[in-house]
């Protein structure tokens, strides 16, 4: 069966600390996509990266980083030197390789306090 | 703006009334999705179209859920017969088959309440 796990409910660090938001997944496929989102307050999704299953590279985009090990089934999300507009839920997807049909953690609250 | 619109944004309604949903995807986009989303819960998959084609739709809560894409761009989602466990943010999404790899484009959500 398809499956997210975001272990962390919750996060609170302190401006300018660096905070990696765990994410793990279930599959049977062999190719899929895996995303994270952002959810501010203000409630829209946001789209912040998508990586397909055949590539292991890692990625760094500004201050976020992504760790994607297929050994392990993670895609692990780091963002350095925390801002307080980073405070919002965060989301890890699954996706066949279709596009068919999501799967959604349940998400990771994160509080950066200034 | 061009990004994904719905409407409305916010519906009360009481127990056992019908209530229908309209989502306006990114204009180029041939795929459209619906998503539930409950308190403290991830986006949960409903159904999904490409073009007017609902491909997906094994997912749907119960039979009192249906969607329709007409003519392949806005869609609708109808709940009949509402129960208080309906209460939810109801997302929809865009994206385009052959695009930036299965991205999608959430709207901004109507948040459905039933007394």
């Amino acid at each position: 069966a398809q499956k997210v796990t975001q272990a962390q409910t919750e996060i609170s660090v302190v401006e300018k600390e660096d905070v990696t938001l765990d994410c793990v997944y279930e599959t049977r496929d062999t190719t899929y996509y895996l995303f994270w989102y952002k959810q501010p307050p203000s409630g829209e999704l946001v789209f912040l990266i998508r990586r397909n299953s055949f590539d292991e590279q890692n990625e760094i985009s500004g201050r976020y980083s992504w760790n994607f090990q297929k050994s392990t089934s993670s895609f692990n999300f780091t963002i350095t030197a925390s801002q307080v507009v980073d405070s919002a839920v965060y989301f890890c997807a699954l996706s066949e390789f279709t596009g068919n049909q999501f799967y959604f953690g349940t998400g990771t609250s994160l509080t950066v306090i200034p | 703006d061009t990004g994904v619109s719905q409407d409305p944004r916010h519906k009360i309604t009481k127990r056992g009334q019908n209530v229908t949903f309209r989502c306006d995807p990114i204009s180029e986009h041939n795929r459209l999705y619906w998503y539930r989303q409950t308190l403290g819960q991830g986006p949960e998959f409903l159904t999904y179209f490409q073009n007017e084609a609902q491909l997906e739709k094994s997912r749907l809560l119960s039979d009192r859920f249906s969607a329709e894409r007409p003519k392949g761009s806005f869609s609708t989602l109808e709940i009949q017969r509402t129960e208080q466990g309906d209460s939810a943010m109801y997302l929809c999404a865009s994206g385009q088959v052959g695009g930036v790899n299965n991205e999608q484009f959430f709207g901004p959500g109507t948040r459905l309440t039933v007394l």
